[in-house]
């Protein structure tokens, strides 16, 4: 499985947008990258998956570059609700590794 | 929404006592999985569940932990003699069977276990 690097912590504003950078130098082929979101006392929630440029959905977009080196979650105008612990998560979908590791994460503060 | 549901909310349990935690995953969904976030800590792959059988387990899925799919709705976990560091948030989560989906998990709400 590939190793990913994310800020520790983040803080920003409400209305703000919110980028979260993953670095997973060594992400293989077939790997795809996963961004979690999580509360306190509740389990993770899955927000956005892709493999390569760029993914938008209802919740946020991920951008991927050429390289799949990083990956970038982009959190548009942020609530106060989007205060949560952010897992970036790189995987081949089962193939070689059937599990899923999550780091540390980024635990991002919203202030008003 | 479908939601992967789990029970008891909160188990307290005495060390060395056996507990069994329940998870009813999403109905279509085919592979299992619980992981434990002791507090202030990470979420921890304990064990992942295929076909009526462990497909992965991580270090931390020693002979203590038990998982079975007893009949077509429930998973569960078993921890045969509690030891105080058990004490964690234990979740299940559920995921259909494509190469993506794989990893677009839904986790339940979680299990408190507290061994004192």
């Amino acid at each position: 499985l590939a190793k990913t690097t994310q800020p520790i912590s983040m803080d920003s504003y409400e209305g703000q947008e919110v980028n979260i950078t993953c670095s997973h130098n060594n992400i293989a082929t077939n790997d795809y990258i996963t961004w979690y979101q999580q509360f306190p006392s509740q389990g993770p929630r899955f927000i956005i998956q892709g493999y390569k440029t760029k993914v938008t959905n209802e919740v946020a977009s991920l951008f991927i570059p050429a390289d799949r080196k990083s990956s970038t979650l982009s959190l548009p105008r942020v609530s106060l609700s989007d205060t949560a612990v952010y897992y970036c998560l790189v995987g081949d979908g089962g193939y070689n590794n059937n599990d899923m590791r999550f780091g540390a994460g980024t635990r991002l503060t919203v202030k008003p | 929404e479908p939601e992967v549901t789990q029970t008891p909310s909160h188990q307290v349990t005495q060390m060395g006592q056996e507990v069994i935690l329940r998870c009813v995953p999403i109905s279509n969904h085919l592979y299992f999985y619980w992981y434990r976030q002791i507090l202030g800590q990470k979420v921890e792959f304990l064990v992942s569940f295929y076909n009526n059988e462990i497909s992965e387990k991580s270090e931390i899925f020693d002979d203590q932990f038990s998982v079975e799919r007893p009949d077509g709705s429930n998973f569960t976990l078993k921890i045969r003699s509690t030891k105080l560091e058990d004490s964690a948030m234990y979740f299940c989560a559920s995921s259909g069977e494509g190469e993506r989906e794989y990893y677009e998990q839904y986790f339940g709400p979680g299990t408190r276990l507290t061994v004192t």
